[in-house]
């Protein structure tokens, strides 16, 4: 079974649109968080959620919102796609508090904006 | 605020030969956790290690071993005799603890792209 799984793995859209990625973990973890690859491969955090409460919110664009309808899901809604949203987005969870662990990635999904 | 740098934007080596990916980091937290993460052409991010800050144990693991040293705020990842199938990018990562036992997310450094030619 996959432990951190996301969906789609590929999605091409167009600018302006409004899309989802979904994520999905089955570790029992308190902690999911989604993180941006850009075309570089740098990596950065945008927004982590512990017990369904938005722990960091990184300054990203307020079209990008995740949700989390429990603590096994939480997903990803960007509206207004533009072309600079194209980006490998990685989906991750962890415990939390002092027996934290590794942060445990999905496959990622690659979003080109057209 | 943290920031971890790995200064080796690419590194190429001929097979067998030994590597090591440097990384430094920067914290103001006494308590943080160092990670090394493999990224292969297919994508995924792949773990490798966790240490925490009051371990500053070298740790062996096969062809792998890691050297952290809390003087130099390092903590570097060597590949012995390495093998084409090592070829990928590594990123190495750090994580604040956040008081009351709080979620953080991972700082990344910007990789090093490792390539090990046959």
């Amino acid at each position: 079974d996959t432990a951190v799984s996301q969906t789609p793995k590929y999605l091409v859209t167009q600018m302006g649109n409004d899309k989802s990625i979904k994520c999905e973990q089955n570790l029992g973890h308190d902690t999911m968080y989604w993180y941006k690859q850009d075309s570089k491969k740098f990596l950065k955090i945008m927004f982590s959620y512990n017990n369904k409460e938005l722990i960091i919110n990184e300054t990203v664009p307020n079209r990008f919102s995740p949700k989390s309808p429990d603590k096994a899901h939480l997903n990803l809604h960007i509206n207004s796609l533009e072309l600079g949203d194209s980006a490998v987005y990685f989906c991750a969870s962890s415990l939390t508090g002092p027996l934290d662990g590794e942060a445990f990635f999905g496959q990622g999904t690659r979003l080109t904006v057209v | 605020a943290q920031k971890v740098t790995q200064a080796q934007t690419e590194i190429s080596v001929v097979e067998k030969e030994d590597v090591t990916l440097d990384c430094v980091y920067e914290t103001r937290d006494t308590t943080y956790y160092l990670f090394w993460y493999k990224q292969p052409p297919s994508g995924e991010l792949v773990f490798l290690i966790r240490r925490n800050s009051f371990d500053e144990q070298n740790e062996i693991s096969g062809r792998y071993s890691w050297n952290f040293q809390k003087s130099t705020s390092s903590f570097n990842f060597t590949i012995t005799a390495s093998q084409v199938v090592d070829s990928a990018v590594y990123f190495c990562a750090l994580s604040e603890a956040v008081s009351g036992g709080g979620a953080d997310g991972l700082t990344f450094g910007k990789g090093t792209h490792l390539i090990i030619q046959p």
